[in-house]
C-alpha cells in the first residue's frame, strides 16, 4: 500500500483479555518496527523483524508482549493478560534496503486497558 | 548504548519569529541523526536526516538542523515559525552499524498567534 496501515485504530479492552494489533508495513519494506508511546513519554522500542532474520526482541517489556511477522509482511503484537500499564499508543513503522532510510510510521493502535 | 536527550519539554513561540528545538545525542561512531514530526492523534512523519556530508540539512516544511559534531547537538530550526507548526517533535539517533533508531522523550512546540 501507499503508507504503513495499522489496525485497528483504537482498541479498549478489559484488563487480563489478550489482545492483537496489526501492521501492513509498506510493499516491500524489508524492516518493520514495533514502537510503544505512553501518554508523556517519549517512543519505546518494542521490537524489529529485518527480512528472514531471526527479530530482535530485546525491546519487549515482559513474556507477556510477543510478534510475529509473516511471510516479510504483516505483522502482529500480541499482549496477553492485560494489565494497565499497558495502556499506550503502539506505532509500526517499517523502511527500505539501505542503510540511511528513515522510517515510515502508521498513525498507531491507541489501547486503553480497563 | 546510544541515547538522546531532547532537555525541552515545551517551547513556545510567537508566529513569524524564529523557533529552535534542542537535541543532543549519544553514540558510538559516525550517527545517524533524524528528526519526526507528530500531530495530534497521527503517527509521527518524517522531517529531515543527517547522514554525512553538509552539516546544514534541510527538510520539509521549512525546518532545517545543524549537525555539530563537537557539541553532539542536532538542533532544529525554522526561520519564520506558523501557528500550523504545533506539534510535538522527536529527534532520533541510531549508529551506521544499527537499524534501529532511538528516539528523545519529545518537545511539545506551540506557536502562538
Amino acid at each position: 500500500g501507499a503508507g504503513v496501515s495499522q489496525s485497528p485504530s483504537n482498541k479498549v479492552t478489559e484488563k487480563g483479555k489478550d489482545v492483537e494489533l496489526r501492521c501492513d508495513p509498506i510493499s516491500g519494506h524489508t524492516a518493520l518496527y514495533w514502537y510503544r508511546q505512553s501518554l508523556g513519554q517519549g517512543l519505546e522500542f518494542l521490537i524489529y523483524f529485518q527480512g528472514n532474520s531471526a527479530p530482535d526482541k530485546s525491546g519487549l517489556p515482559s513474556d507477556r508482549f510477543s510478534a510475529e511477522r509473516t511471510g516479510g509482511s504483516v505483522s502482529t503484537l500480541t499482549i496477553q493478560r492485560t494489565q494497565q500499564e499497558d495502556s499506550a499508543v503502539y506505532l509500526c513503522a517499517s523502511t527500505g534496503e539501505g542503510a540511511n532510510y528513515g522510517y515510515t510510521f502508521g498513525s498507531g493502535t491507541r489501547l486503553t486497558v480497563v | 548504548a546510544q541515547s538522546v536527550a531532547q532537555p525541552e519539554d515545551q517551547v513556545n513561540v510567537a508566529e513569524g519569529n524564529p523557533l529552535t528545538v534542542k537535541c543532543t545525542y549519544s553514540v558510538s561512531g559516525n550517527p545517524y541523526l533524524f528528526w519526526y514530526v507528530q500531530y495530534p492523534n497521527r503517527g509521527l512523519q518524517f522531517l529531515l536526516k543527517y547522514i554525512t556530508g553538509d552539516n546544514l540539512v534541510k527538510g520539509s516544511y521549512g525546518f532545517e538542523a545543524e549537525f555539530n559534531k563537537s557539541q553532539t547537538s542536532f538542533h532544529l530550526k525554522k526561520p519564520s515559525a506558523l501557528v500550523s507548526d504545533s506539534a510535538l517533535y522527536f529527534c532520533a539517533v541510531r549508529p551506521g552499524s544499527a537499524r534501529q533508531l532511538t528516539f528523545g522523550s519529545g518537545t511539545q512546540l506551540t506557536v502562538l498567534p
